[in-house]
């Protein structure tokens, strides 16, 4: 059974800092994995789609990586803004069986950047 | 390009009704997927439709069923509701729902049972 942790789960920084969030996952076994992030109460915004035969994905201040043998991703963001305050999680679409549609999500890591 | 649209936003039921949510997912996609979100399970995957069948199941009880319409359109339906039913519905769609396509979610549907 596909398990995907993320560390650390709350996570407070000052404006500026840049910073990263992990995420873990027990199968290897993955198609994809994706990033997302959720302000509170409301929907998930797609930030980066990492295929497993990809190392990582850039976009603006956002950087993800993936090793699949390892098990290990992270989330980079630099220059951390007060608008980046969100929730962010990583899910992961494994390879297989009866996977259509499915996303096997982290509890996720609670940022706030204060000015 | 329109995003993945869920009606109604808000829902306040009692325990025992029943209840259905609606999701448009964006156009040209055939692909929708629901997750209930919860402060203690997190994320959990529901169920998945393409072309009007359901091809996936998460490990929920029967209370919980699903259909979907040849514009793509999908409505999720919670019967006998219960206070632990209480949660964010959120759906997703996809190109084709394979693991090689980018889910897109809408703002879900936020279930109040009392």
């Amino acid at each position: 059974k596909q398990e995907v942790t993320q560390i650390p789960a709350a996570l407070s920084v000052p404006e500026g800092e840049n910073l990263v969030l992990n995420c873990s996952f027990t199968d290897s076994a993955i198609y994809n994995l994706q990033w997302f992030r959720q302000d509170p109460g409301k929907g998930l915004t797609s930030l980066l789609l990492i295929q497993s035969s990809q190392r990582e994905q850039t976009s603006g201040r956002l950087n993800a990586s993936l090793d699949k043998s390892s098990g290990r991703s992270t989330l980079y963001i630099a220059a951390s803004q007060p608008g980046d305050s969100a929730t962010y999680l990583c899910a992961v679409w494994r390879a297989g069986g009866t996977s259509y549609g499915k996303l096997t999500f982290g509890q996720g890591t609670i940022l706030t950047v204060h000015p | 390009k329109a995003g993945v649209t869920q009606t109604p936003r808000y829902l306040i039921k009692t325990r025992g009704q029943q209840v259905t949510l609606s999701c448009s997912p964006i156009s040209g996609h055939r692909s929708v997927s629901w997750y209930q979100q919860t402060p203690g399970q997190g994320l959990q995957f529901l169920f998945e439709y393409f072309s009007e069948t359901q091809r996936n199941k998460g490990n929920f009880p029967g209370r919980f069923s699903g259909r979907q319409f040849s514009n793509s359109r999908s409505e999720m339906n919670v019967s006998t509701l219960e206070l632990g039913d209480s949660a964010l519905y959120l759906c997703a769609s996809s190109l084709s729902g394979s693991s090689y396509n980018e889910q897109f979610f809408g703002p879900g549907t936020r279930l109040t049972v009392l």
